[in-house]
C-alpha cells in the first residue's frame, strides 16, 4: 500500500523561507507513469493545487501562485520537496503530497497534510 | 486556467435521501475530472474519475455522470459517514484545478 508522509516545520516566521518534504513508500518514486504534487488548504478554505514534479525533474507550477514555489525530487530516497521563499501569512496553511496516477490525472493517494502557520 | 465552480456551496440533507452535487468547468474538459471526499481533519480522498468511474473501494451509491462542461455527483441514499465537503477536480489542462467545495450536512 502506497503512504505518503510530510515533513517540515510547523512554525515559519514571516519572509523565511519554508521547507516541506514528502516521503514515499510502499512504491517507487521513479515510477514512470506517476506524477507527484504539492497541494494547499487554508484554515476553513477549499483546496489549492501548488505543483507537480516527474521523476526525471519535470515540472508544472500553478502560475497563480506565482514563482515563490520550488518543487524537487530526490529519486535515491524516494522523496519530493517544496520550497516556499518569503512566507507571509496568507501562506499559513494544511500542505498535502499526493500522488497524480496516470501522468498527472487524479490525486489518488495523499500524505495526511502539514500545518504550517506563518508567525513571528 | 480552468476555473471549476460547485453548486451548490452547502446542500442540506437527511440520512437516506438523495443528493446531487453540481460542477461547472470555464471550458470543456472533456471527461477528465474527479471528485474528491473530505472529512474534518482529513485528507481529501478520491471517489471518482474519468468523470463516472469509481475509485477503489467507493461505494456503488455514489455515481458520477457528464461531459464538456458539466457534471454531477450522485449519492443515491446519504448514509451518516456521507456527510463531509465534496470537490471536484479539472486534469484536462494545466493547472490542475479544484472546485470551491460542497458541504453536505444533516
Amino acid at each position: 500500500q502506497l503512504q505518503l508522509q510530510e515533513s517540515g516545520p510547523g512554525l515559519v516566521k514571516p519572509s523565511e523561507t519554508l521547507s516541506l518534504t514528502c516521503t514515499v513508500s510502499g512504491g517507487s518514486i521513479s515510477s514512470s507513469s506517476d506524477y507527484w504534487g504539492w497541494i494547499r488548504q487554508p484554515p476553513g478554505k477549499g483546496l489549492e493545487w501548488i505543483a507537480s514534479i516527474y521523476y526525471t525533474g519535470n515540472t508544472y507550477y500553478n502560475p497563480s501562485l506565482k514563482s515563490r514555489f520550488t518543487i524537487s525530487v530526490d529519486t535515491s530516497k524516494n522523496q519530493f520537496s517544496l520550497r516556499l521563499r518569503s512566507v507571509t501569512a496568507a501562506d499559513t496553511a494544511v500542505y498535502y503530497c499526493a500522488r497524480l496516477a496516470f501522468y498527472g490525472d487524479r490525486f489518488d493517494y495523499w500524505g495526511q497534510g502539514a500545518l504550517v502557520t506563518v508567525s513571528s | 486556467e480552468i476555473v471549476m465552480t460547485q453548486s451548490p456551496v452547502t446542500l442540506s440533507v437527511s440520512p437516506g435521501e438523495r443528493a446531487t452535487l453540481s460542477c461547472r468547468a470555464s471550458q470543456s474538459v472533456s471527461s477528465n475530472l474527479a471528485w474528491y471526499q473530505q472529512k474534518p481533519g482529513q485528507a481529501p480522498r478520491l471517489l471518482m474519475y474519468g468523470a463516472s468511474t469509481r475509485a477503489t473501494g467507493i461505494p456503488a451509491r455514489f455515481s458520477g455522470s457528464g461531459s464538456g462542461t458539466e457534471f454531477t455527483l450522485t449519492i443515491s441514499s446519504l448514509q451518516s459517514e456521507d456527510f463531509a465537503v465534496y470537490y471536484c477536480q479539472q486534469y484536462s489542462d494545466w493547472p490542475r484545478t479544484f472546485g470551491q467545495g460542497t458541504k453536505v450536512e444533516i
